[in-house]
């Protein structure tokens, strides 16, 4: 399984954009790059995926670098409600059946006014 | 989350009673995954189902626990001579069929055991 490595915790600045980093060196070219969030306990929300090109839906934008070893997630104007902890996640793929998840320990991202 | 419905929210266990831990998935969605989360730790994969199969259990602990998701009703995940380590909060994700799509989790049992 292709490992991900994130900082533990970053603070950021309401109303600013929020970076959010993530390594995964070791990615198979077939292996999609998911983030989702946990906000408070509450169950994981997905936020965005994306395999080669970036990707931007209402909630944030992925980028992801060309030799997709890496990729970040920016959250465009964070608010005090996107405090959670953010999961970077390369999806293992199943043939035939689909894929799960394997959770690292995310980052804490506080967003403080 | 919307759609994945996990029933019930709180569950209190004696030690030694069992638990059962309900999830309807997504209407639709053919996928089921399990994790638990103990108190201040991550989430960590337990068990993989497609329906009426198991596909990954390499995360399930090998006494007390089974899961299941029959053809018809929910998915079931059930805990055995329930120890007060098994305290934690489980989550249910479904997905649909297709690779490549997101899964959406619902809002979780506690499980306290006494």
């Amino acid at each position: 399984d292709a490992k991900t490595t994130q900082p533990p915790s970053m603070d950021c600045a309401e109303g600013r954009a929020a970076n959010l980093p993530c390594n995964h060196s070791t990615i198979s070219g077939n292996e999609y790059v998911y983030w989702y969030r946990q906000i408070h306990s509450q169950g994981p929300q997905y936020i965005i995926h994306g395999l080669k090109n970036n990707e931007t839906n209402e909630m944030a934008s992925l980028i992801i670098t060309e030799d997709r070893k890496s990729s970040t997630l920016i959250l465009p104007h964070a608010t005090l409600r996107d405090t959670a902890v953010y999961y970077c996640i390369v999806r293992v793929e199943y043939r035939e059946y689909g894929n799960k998840l394997v959770f690292g320990a995310g980052t804490i991202l506080r967003v403080k006014s | 989350n919307a759609g994945v419905m996990q029933n019930p929210r709180h569950l209190v266990r004696r030690r030694g009673q069992e638990a059962r831990l309900r999830c309807s998935p997504v209407k639709g969605h053919s996928h089921v995954y399990w994790y638990r989360q103990l108190p201040e730790e991550g989430l960590k994969f337990m068990v993989y189902l497609q329906k009426e199969n198991i596909i990954d259990e390499s995360g399930m602990p090998k006494e007390r626990f089974s899961a299941e998701f029959p053809k018809e009703g929910p998915s079931i995940l059930r805990i055995q001579q329930v120890v007060r380590g098994d305290s934690a909060a489980y989550f249910c994700a479904s997905s649909p069929k297709d690779v490549g799509t997101e899964a959406f989790f619902g809002q979780g049992t506690r499980l306290t055991v006494v």
